[in-house]
Order: C-alpha cells, then sequence, then structure tokens
C-alpha cells in the first residue's frame, strides 16, 4: 500500500520570500504524483502532477515541483511567496488497479500561512 | 473548473439518523469518488465508482453506502449517523482512464455536523 508524509504542519513565509513544501512518498512501483491546494472553506484544485517524463514539472501559478526517485520525495517550490498563496496543500501518489478506478493516497497536508 | 455540484452544502442532523449527500457531476466522467477531510488525516477515500451500479470500498467504508443509478449522480449515505462521522465530505471525478494518471477534480464540499 501506498503511503505519504508531509512532514511540515504549518509553515510560515513572508511574502516574497521561496518556499519549499516536503512531501516524501511510499510505493513499491512507478508512482504517479500530485500536488492540490485548498483554500478556506473550498475544494481542491490541482497545482501539478507528474507521471513520467521530466522530473521538474512546473504548474501554471509559479509553482514548481522535482520528483526526485533517489530520495521518494516530491516537493513543492516557489521561488517568491504571494499573500494570495496561503492555503492549506496537499500531496498525493496515485495507484492503479486493473480495471478499477485509479486511487490517491493523500498526505496529511500542510498549512502555509504569508506573513505581509 | 470541472462541474461538480455537492448537495447539500451543510447539514446538521442527529445521532441514529441517515443521512444521503449527492454528488452531480456535468464532465460525463466515468469515475466518481467519496472521501472524508479530518483535521490530522487529509482526505481519506470512502467508497469509489467505476460505472453506473459499480462501485467499491475505500479504506474507511465502514458506516457509510453509495449508490449511483445514473452516470452524474453518485450518494453517499449514512445508515446511522454518529458523532464520529462529523467530517467535511469531498466528492471527487475522473475520466477514467484506469491507471494512476488519472486526474481528479474535486467538488466544493459538503459540511456535515453530527450532534
Amino acid at each position: 500500500a501506498q503511503s505519504v508524509t508531509q512532514p511540515d504542519i504549518h509553515i510560515t513565509v513572508s511574502e516574497g520570500a521561496s518556499l519549499e513544501l516536503r512531501c516524501n512518498y511510499s510505493y513499491g512501483a512507478t508512482p504517479y504524483l500530485f500536488w492540490y491546494v485548498q483554500s478556506p472553506g473550498q475544494g481542491l484544485q490541482l497545482l501539478l502532477k507528474y507521471f513520467s517524463g521530466d522530473t521538474l514539472v512546473q504548474g501554471n501559478t509559479g509553482f514548481e515541483a522535482e520528483f526526485k526517485r533517489s530520495q521518494s520525495s516530491f516537493n513543492l517550490r516557489k521561488p517568491s511567496v504571494h499573500w494570495s498563496d496561503a492555503a492549506e496543500y496537499f500531496c498525493a501518489v496515485g495507484a492503479s488497479n486493473t480495471g478499477t478506478a485509479s486511487k490517491l493516497t493523500f498526505g496529511t497536508g500542510t498549512r502555509l500561512q504569508v506573513t505581509l | 473548473d470541472a462541474g461538480i455540484t455537492q448537495s447539500p452544502r451543510h447539514k446538521v442532523t442527529e445521532t441514529g439518523t441517515p443521512v444521503t449527500l449527492r454528488c452531480h457531476q456535468t464532465e460525463n466522467h466515468r469515475y466518481m469518488y467519496w472521501y472524508r477531510q479530518d483535521p490530522g488525516h487529509g482526505l481519506r477515500l470512502i467508497h469509489y465508482s467505476y460505472g453506473v451500479k459499480d462501485t467499491d470500498k475505500g479504506e474507511v467504508s465502514d458506516g457509510y453506502s453509495v449508490s449511483r443509478s445514473k452516470t452524474e449522480d453518485f450518494l453517499l449515505t449514512l445508515e446511522s449517523a454518529t458523532s464520529s462521522q462529523t467530517s467535511v465530505y469531498f466528492c471527487a471525478i475522473s475520466e477514467g482512464r484506469g491507471t494512476g494518471t488519472d486526474t481528479q477534480y474535486f467538488g466544493p464540499g459538503t459540511r456535515l455536523t453530527v450532534l
């Protein structure tokens, strides 16, 4: 069975500072990895995903994530944080069972606070 | 945003009563999922469906049942609500490639309180 660890429950950064959110996964086969963001009172929105190929994936909001197989990690980064990035971030790993739906296993989330 | 609605958005009920939550999609996606979100646990899969009348259990299915009679609707029923089922419930959909590359899109959530 797969699992995801997000070791940081809460992170505070200043606006304009760089950000790195950590994600470690455990999965026996090729992992399919996702980052979702959740604003207060909202559902989850997909930030970016990694299936194969280039290990550095870019989102369309300035976020990027790097897959490192040797470290079983998929950390999320942003070079300069904006106050609107304050939200909760979830890392997830996808697995598949032949003939049935893919299943996502989520980490417990990291809440990002941005100070002005 | 994916066309996913959930109803009701908020509900307060009493222990022992049955509760049904509805997820409706306009994307014609094959797969639908129900998750619960609790502090310290992230999202956990309750049940999912891979087609009309085809459903399977997730990791926290005890006390829940589901039904899917139409592609667009996926119902989650708490047969006899308990306080431990107080949570935020999310529906998700995916196209259904049957692989881990299937991207899931989430609804806005239903906040359920069981007194």
